[in-house]
């Protein structure tokens, strides 16, 4: 087991809605990545904060925002939901996360089913 | 702009095959390349990187520069590595995984 925890398991809800993910890293990690994984785009990277600081944004909405808080714990929230943002979002975590040297191993939460209708 | 391609949606091969799983990538500089799996009800996790040089579970995998892919192979298929595969890349100073579709592979008994 990775040790990175998410919650809830599965979120179904309607559009225009607002939610908000959890992401508990492992023990002593102090980055956290969030993805978003649909059936047409694969998974894409969304965005990376290290020790309560944003560090990287890939593909993400302005609809959606996300934060580390002083426990390491992330949250990514999501709103005025449209039914594309039904996917599967996963959270990981490293050790690290400042540019240079090797990349981190990152290790994966089980995810969070969303489903918009 | 980053981009790593895996070809195949689903490869079948018999128990006692050989397996080679496709990824092609498109980076400007030196990446780092990565393959994870995903087990039926397990989550993603790490399976080789191409800086370890190492086989993991009898999986290899070569960075070839040149052709710019990162092929994952094993000599011989087992029931068990039945999952999905995914190839991942990771630019220089960045720690951002990108990633591609993923293949299902799928091993017949």
């Amino acid at each position: 087991d990775s040790g990175v925890t998410q919650t809830p398991k599965h979120l179904i809800t309607a559009t225009g809605q607002r939610v908000t993910l959890r992401c508990s890293p492992r023990s002593g990690d102090l980055s956290v990545y969030w993805y978003q994984q649909s059936l047409d785009q694969g998974l894409q990277f969304l965005i990376q904060y290290y020790n309560g600081e944003e560090r990287a944004k890939g593909n993400i909405l302005e609809r959606f925002s996300a934060q580390q808080f002083p426990d390491l714990h992330s949250e990514l929230n999501l709103s005025s939901l449209e039914l594309g943002d039904s996917a599967l979002y996963f959270c990981a975590s490293s050790v690290g996360g400042l540019s240079g040297g090797r990349t981190d191993t990152q290790y994966f939460g089980p995810g969070t089913r969303l489903t918009v209708l | 702009a980053q981009r790593v391609t895996q070809p195949e949606k689903l490869l079948s091969v018999f128990k006692g095959a050989p397996v080679e799983l496709k990824c092609d990538y498109s980076y400007s500089g030196s990446p780092e390349l990565f393959w994870y799996v995903q087990y039926s009800r397990q989550r993603l996790q790490l399976l080789l990187r191409h800086i370890s040089r190492e086989s993991i579970k009898g999986f290899t995998a070569d960075l070839n520069k040149g052709e710019t892919s990162f092929h994952l192979k094993k000599p011989f298929a087992q029931e068990e590595d039945s999952a999905m595969y995914y190839c991942a890349l990771s630019g220089a100073g960045s720690y951002q995984l990108t990633f591609g579709k993923g293949t299902k592979l799928s091993v017949i008994p």
